[in-house]
């Protein structure tokens, strides 16, 4: 099993505050990807990152913003949760393959 | 632009039953092919996949072929077991674009003893 982890594994936090969840991994790889997984909507790119400060937005990023000052640590903030931001957050990394590994994921509840 | 689109669910079986899971893609270039599970509380893990056009992925007694001609790559099982109950997922690679997956929006398995 590729090296993925994700903190906290669950969070209850209240509307408008702040929230950062972390993906660590020990595999080295380059490319870090976040995304959010809701039913009937699959799992859906928030962001993602190509090396140590380079990132870029996915299809889903309004209101996210990242992070990635090494290359094991790759930090999702949402800057002002929402109730729309409840969701399960998954991490995913990729190295010399097309393949993605996926970290275990985080719940969020917003309320 | 490019797009996955796998047969909805939920799929219920009987142990011992035959499974297919449909999957068909549209994409511009030669993509490689996924398939991901993920068990109930779990992260998705690779199942199988092909990188080319006529190769079959197999893995715990799954299999898929990159069928290019109908741009398929469907998923097949012979005899499920209770414990494949769960989600599959399709997806193709955007090809040269920081290796992001395009996904499918996942079809639930469910089967009973």
């Amino acid at each position: 099993d590729a090296g993925i982890t994700q903190s906290p594994r669950h969070k209850v936090t209240e509307t408008g505050t702040p929230v950062t969840l972390r993906c660590h991994q020990t595999e080295n790889h380059r490319y870090m990807y976040w995304y959010r997984q809701d039913p009937g909507h699959g799992l859906r790119l928030i962001h993602y990152s190509y090396g140590v400060k380079d990132t870029d937005k996915g299809e889903v990023s309004d209101g996210y913003s990242v992070s990635r000052s090494k290359t094991e640590d790759f930090l999702l903030t949402l800057e002002s949760a929402t109730s729309s931001q409840t969701s399960v957050y998954f991490c995913a990394i990729s190295g010399g393959t097309e393949t993605q590994y996926f970290g275990p994921g985080t719940r969020l509840l917003v309320l | 632009g490019d797009s996955v689109t796998q047969m909805e669910g939920p799929v219920t079986l009987s142990e011992e039953a035959f499974l297919t899971i449909n999957c068909t893609y549209t994409a511009t270039g030669y993509p490689s092919l996924f398939w991901y599970v993920q068990y109930p509380g779990e992260g998705l893990q690779l199942l199988l996949k092909a990188t080319k056009a006529d190769d079959k992925g197999s893995n715990k007694g799954f299999e898929a072929t990159y069928r290019k001609e109908t741009t398929s790559f469907h998923l097949e099982k012979g005899s499920v077991q209770v414990s494949d109950s769960a989600v599959y997922f399709c997806a193709l690679s955007d090809a040269g674009n920081n290796r992001k997956l395009i996904w499918g929006l996942g079809t639930s398995l469910a089967v009973n003893p």
